[in-house]
């Protein structure tokens, strides 16, 4: 059971690039989100999705595009990476409210750097 | 709208102190809440929850109670160890909500 996993753990773009962060769980979870966080604000919700084929935003979305064509996996796309978007992105899945465990489960991380 | 208010870091304490970080929260209905530990260069992993008033998570050492007439879930160990050393963040749920909501994190270093 890998639980929540996320390709790639390093990465260095140039501004202007493009990139997608996979994620991926083989929990059957019905949520999935992604983060970003910075230091000294905690963990800041970027998008997520309760289901395939519904995504949401969430505080910060600017420059992120994300899609959930299956239950399994929820990429996160920069479609023009700025310097600002230079972060750790985390990828988490739930179950839906109402289960008996209710916690998120994260993936390890991806470091990005954009110059 | 919900929202969660943990204690500022750092945190420095010896090995063997007691520790207590704060975490208050707003809330309409019956949320769960959460702590969640981070170690150096790894991701989130849950370390207690409770789901509703009076309730008690416990783990590893660590125990928070679920206060609805304070609004607060504070997390305390009677005796940290160096391995304690991480960051710390209190997190809530609502109970028809798709997101959690985290506070800030507390950064917890531990001296031998």
């Amino acid at each position: 059971n890998a639980g929540v996993t996320q390709t790639p753990k390093f990465q260095v773009l140039k501004t202007g690039q493009s990139m997608t962060l996979q994620c991926a769980q083989d929990m059957n979870h019905e949520y999935m989100s992604w983060y970003r966080q910075d230091p000294g604000m905690g963990l800041r919700l970027i998008h997520y999705s309760v289901g395939a084929g519904i995504t949401d935003q969430g505080e910060v979305p600017n420059g992120y595009n994300v899609s959930r064509s299956t239950t399994e996996d929820f990429p996160l796309r920069l479609l023009s990476a700025a310097p600002s978007q230079t972060s750790v992105y985390f990828c988490a899945s739930s179950p839906r409210p109402g289960t008996s465990t209710y916690e998120q489960y994260f993936g390890p991380g991806t470091r990005l750097t954009v110059t | 709208g919900n929202s969660v208010t943990q204690m500022e870091g750092p945190v420095t304490l010896s090995e063997e102190a007691f520790l207590t970080i704060n975490c208050t929260y707003t809330a309409t209905g019956y949320p769960s809440l959460f702590w969640y530990v981070q170690y150096p260069g790894e991701g989130l992993q849950l370390l207690l929850k409770a789901t509703k008033a009076d309730d008690k998570g416990s783990n590893k050492g660590f125990e928070a109670t679920y206060r609805k007439e304070t609004t607060s879930f504070h997390l305390e160990k009677g005796s940290v160890q160096v391995s304690d050393s991480a960051v710390y963040f209190c997190a809530l749920r609502g109970s028809s909500a798709s997101k959690i909501i985290f506070g800030s994190g507390t950064r917890l270093s531990i001296r031998p």
